[in-house]
């Protein structure tokens, strides 16, 4: 099992650009989710999700889109990047949403100019 | 889930147990008490979980009190590499996945 993979690890983009973070999971978990995390700071929820098709947001969802078309994947899109969204972003998953034991990636470190 | 609350941080000697202690008063009867670290920016790592009972493993040990409103996580012989931020978590089946990190504690361990 590789876990939960993330790509890339490091990314810079300019201010509008977009892009996807990629995150794939090998453990056939029902649930996924996205996190970032600014220096200094806890980690705070993006978006996740409890199954296939089936998305809803976290804490601080804006500027930042997510679907769900199979249980694998689970990427995040940014559509117009911001310094704002320079941080370092984690996706984990679990096997259901009641049990909390979450699995993370290495984490992708995003610096938008 | 439930709100909780951790000191920033702690130092602790190596070799020496390491007690990091965590109040979740207003957790309810189905939310767990979930502890996870995450050393230097690696991806958080679960430690150990319980509902009412002390649990341990080859990791940890988390101690519950009686009324669940506070909780400990104790290492036994902390190490350097047991340097890390600790988040304490309540969590419960009635949410629908939201799991939340706090600040945590930074541990600090000495030589």
């Amino acid at each position: 099992n590789a876990g939960v993979t993330q790509t890339p690890k490091f990314q810079v983009l300019k201010t509008g650009q977009s892009m996807t973070l990629q995150c794939a999971q090998d453990m056939n978990h029902e649930y996924m989710s996205w996190y970032r995390q600014d220096p200094g700071m806890g980690l705070r929820l993006i978006h996740y999700s409890v199954g296939a098709g089936i998305t809803d947001q976290g804490e601080v969802p804006n500027g930042y889109n997510v679907s769900r078309s199979t249980t694998e994947d689970f990427p995040l899109r940014l559509l117009s990047a911001a310094p704002s969204q320079t941080s370092v972003y984690f996706c984990a998953s679990s096997y259901s949403t009641d049990r909390g034991q979450l699995f993370f990636g290495s984490g992708t470190q995003l610096s938008v100019l | 889930d439930a709100k909780t609350t951790q000191p920033p941080s702690m130092d602790c000697a190596e070799g020496r147990a390491a007690n990091l202690p965590c109040n979740h008063s207003t957790i309810s009867g189905n939310e767990y008490v979930y502890w996870y670290r995450q050393i230097h920016s690696q991806g958080p790592q679960y430690i150990i979980h319980g509902l009412k009972n002390n649990e341990t493993n080859e990791m940890a040990s988390l101690i519950i009190t009686e009324d669940r409103k506070s909780s400990t996580l104790i290492l036994p012989h902390a190490t350097l590499r047991d340097t890390a931020v600790y988040y304490c978590i309540a969590h419960g089946s009635s949410n629908t996945g939201k799991l939340i990190f706090g600040q945590g504690t930074t541990l600090q361990v000495k030589p």
